[in-house]
């Protein structure tokens, strides 16, 4: 089974600041890699998307960015944090079958002040 | 367009049962599945039902699902002090299944 390993669990930035999260994936090859962000009490928005290496979609224009270096490799970049960007960001992955469920990592609680 | 909706809160006493509704509109849905979110953590994949199906069972676990209606419910038996959390409805679409929209949760509250 898929196991998602997200570090750090929680950080505090200040405005400005650079951003990289880094997620990683065992146990499947070739996921689809996703990032989704939680703001306080809200439900999940989705941020990238990724089927493979280097292929990102992006689904919401903002100062964030994401990199797929390696297969099971997924990472969350910013240049200069906002206010705004505080949030919980979960990452996900599901295999390539259609009933392949995503299965998420414990997230990451990132407060800019 | 793609929405999930979910009433925001519910509250249950535990040993009662709790009945957690979505309503989804998009009718290519392959599949609907239920995710369970404890503070500070990610999202638990509790059970999922294929879209041609109209009920599944899993321990307390018991998932309807009314087609015509693009309505889901997670039927929740003898609910206990742990399971108070947040539940997610959501659907994947897509060729292969690759897209998924989440309902915004549902926050249970189990009462002693």
């Amino acid at each position: 089974s898929q196991t998602i390993h997200q570090w750090p669990a929680t950080l505090v930035q200040p405005v400005g600041s650079p951003l990289s999260l880094e997620c990683t994936v065992e146990g499947t090859s070739n996921p689809n890699l996703y990032w989704y962000r939680q703001a306080a009490g809200r439900g999940l928005q989705l941020l990238f998307y990724s089927v493979g290496i280097g292929q990102i979609s992006s689904e919401v224009p903002q100062n964030l960015s994401a990199s797929r270096p390696q297969d099971r490799q997924f990472i969350l970049s910013s240049k200069k944090l906002l206010l705004s960007d505080s949030g919980f960001y979960l990452c996900a992955c599901r295999g390539l079958v259609s009933v392949s469920p995503l299965h998420f990592g414990n997230g990451t609680r990132l407060t800019v002040t | 367009g793609e929405d999930v909706e979910q009433s925001l809160f519910l509250s249950v006493r535990e040993g009662d049962s709790s009945v957690i509704n979505c309503t989804y509109t998009d009718s290519s849905s392959t599949y609907l599945y239920w995710y369970k979110q404890e503070p500070g953590a990610g999202l638990q994949l509790l059970t999922y039902i294929f879209s041609n199906m109209d009920m599944k069972q899993d321990q307390r676990l018991t998932v309807l699902l009314n087609k015509k209606d693009k309505h889901l419910s997670l039927r929740i038996a003898d609910t206990q002090t742990g399971d108070s959390a947040i539940y997610f409805c959501a659907e994947s679409m897509g060729n292969y299944g690759q897209n998924f929209v989440f309902g915004p949760g549902t926050r249970l509250s189990v009462l002693p």
